[in-house]
């Protein structure tokens, strides 16, 4: 199975600011998910990225407040933009190995 | 699109055995999958389903009827350790816009004494 490692794990952030979460997995995968899980739902894709194109964006998310980079088949990172209180939430990104999603731990983002 | 119904909490008694339902409304459907996640943790995957019919995994199986939409999850012999929130997913078909997983808003298991 495959084994991610995200981080930071946590973090505490001012508005206005940016955070960037890393996304490090033990194997070359195709594509790589990144996941927002706010308090007391479920998870919602943010976008699939693909090494060596553009990310692909879900309905509602935006590559200007959501940039993120695929520069390898192991490694890939979400950036946060200009952050707001209403961007406090979970975010986790996801492999698919065999039809089974792989998830790393998340990183839990709270905005001051 | 995708839209996927469950109970959003349950209680359960340990040593019991509690049925999870959850139902789905798609455009294409390719797979279904449970995931147990842990308060402040990552989701972990539970079971999956494409065909009809039950899947049994040890204490926990998953029931599948594409032709009403309706699927669940069964834990028997539950411990204290099962209080989690399950969730149900969905991918859609290959090719198709839907083919990523949609997940269902979770439910809350709390397993009592």
């Amino acid at each position: 199975s495959a084994v991610i490692s995200q981080k930071p794990s946590r973090d505490i952030c001012q508005r206005g600011t940016s955070l960037t979460i890393q996304c490090q997995v033990d194997s070359q995968v195709t594509m790589m998910f990144w996941y927002r899980q706010q308090p007391g739902q479920s998870l919602t894709l943010i976008a699939t990225a693909n090494q060596g194109s553009e990310a692909t964006y879900e309905s509602g998310f935006v590559i200007d407040k959501f940039p993120i980079s695929r520069p390898n088949l192991t490694f890939s990172t979400l950036t946060v933009s200009n952050m707001s209180p209403e961007d406090s939430s979970i975010y986790l990104c996801s492999v698919d190995e065999h039809t089974e999603a792989f998830f790393g731990q998340g990183t839990r983002l709270t905005v001051v | 699109g995708q839209n996927i119904d469950q109970p959003t909490e349950m209680t359960a008694t340990e040593g019991a055995i509690v049925q999870i339902n959850c139902t789905y409304q798609t455009s294409g459907f390719n797979e279904l999958f449970w995931y147990q996640q842990h308060a402040g943790e990552a989701p972990t995957f539970l079971s999956y389903n494409v065909l009809d019919g039950l899947e049994e995994k040890g204490r926990f199986s998953s029931f599948l009827s594409r032709s009403k939409g309706y699927s669940y999850l069964l834990l028997k012999e539950l411990q204290m350790k099962d209080s989690a929130s399950y969730l149900c997913a969905v991918r859609g078909l290959p090719g198709a816009g839907s083919y990523q997983l949609t997940f269902g808003k979770g439910t809350k298991l709390s397993v009592i004494p």
